[in-house]
């Protein structure tokens, strides 16, 4: 069975903050995703990464950083968290690029 | 004209009822198409996939894609109030090797 899995369910950080959201699959699928996801904006594609150390920016990048140093685990960085940032946060992983997309069960990120 | 457009709802149905979830697109390049379901504050799980033209069932859910059209839709049978959830579609293909979704449509069975 597929399994993402992220670090955090919930989280509450003060803006000016360093976050490091966490997200790790066992499938070994070569693309990881980060979406944030807000009421009726829907899903909005923030980074993705077709392989390790790899990465591209995707819809709306500004305000966020990635790491991916090893295939299972991709990491999403918030260098100065601010409440606009305020949000769930949701990691995929897929096979192919264009493929269906797995995901975890995502972070609900407060900034106060 | 936004690539994927899917009514937002709310939809409320009875428990048995018949539902029919839709998406237009206007990217003639789109041939994988999937459907999702996402339960409240949790993460989108993959419900249907189907590849170009055509009808694919499983159990009580039956995708439907017509590509002359640029229409997709999912139908529920015998809805249940588990079904409840935000139904979420999304495609891909040609040079959009990313998956475009839909907004998704918030579906409530009642008992």
């Amino acid at each position: 069975d597929v399994k993402v899995t992220q670090s955090s369910r919930y989280l509450v950080k003060r803006t000016g903050e360093k976050v490091f959201l966490e997200c790790v699959q066992d499938m070994d699928h070569e693309n990881m995703f980060w979406y944030r996801q807000d009421p009726g904006l829907g899903l909005r594609l923030i980074y993705f990464s077709y392989d390790v150390k790899m990465k591209e920016k995707g819809d709306i990048p500004e305000g966020y950083s990635v790491s991916r140093e090893k295939k299972e685990r991709f990491s999403l960085i918030l260098e100065s968290a601010s409440t606009n940032q305020t949000s769930m946060y949701l990691c995929a992983s897929s096979l192919f690029l264009g493929d269906t997309q797995y995901f975890g069960p995502g972070t609900r990120l407060t900034v106060l | 004209q936004k690539e994927v457009e899917q009514d937002p709802g709310p939809l409320s149905v009875p428990e048995g009822a018949i539902v029919s979830l839709n998406c237009t697109y206007s990217n003639s390049a789109f041939q994988y198409f999937m459907w999702y379901r996402q339960y409240s504050r949790k993460g989108p799980e993959l419900l249907m996939y189907t590849y170009s033209s055509g009808n694919k069932e499983d159990g009580r859910f039956t995708a439907q894609v017509d590509k002359s059209s640029k229409y997709i839709s999912l139908f529920i049978r015998d809805s249940q109030p588990s079904d409840s959830a935000t139904y979420l579609c999304a495609m891909s293909g040609g040079s959009n090797y990313k998956l475009t979704f839909g907004k998704g449509t918030l579906l409530t069975v009642n008992p």
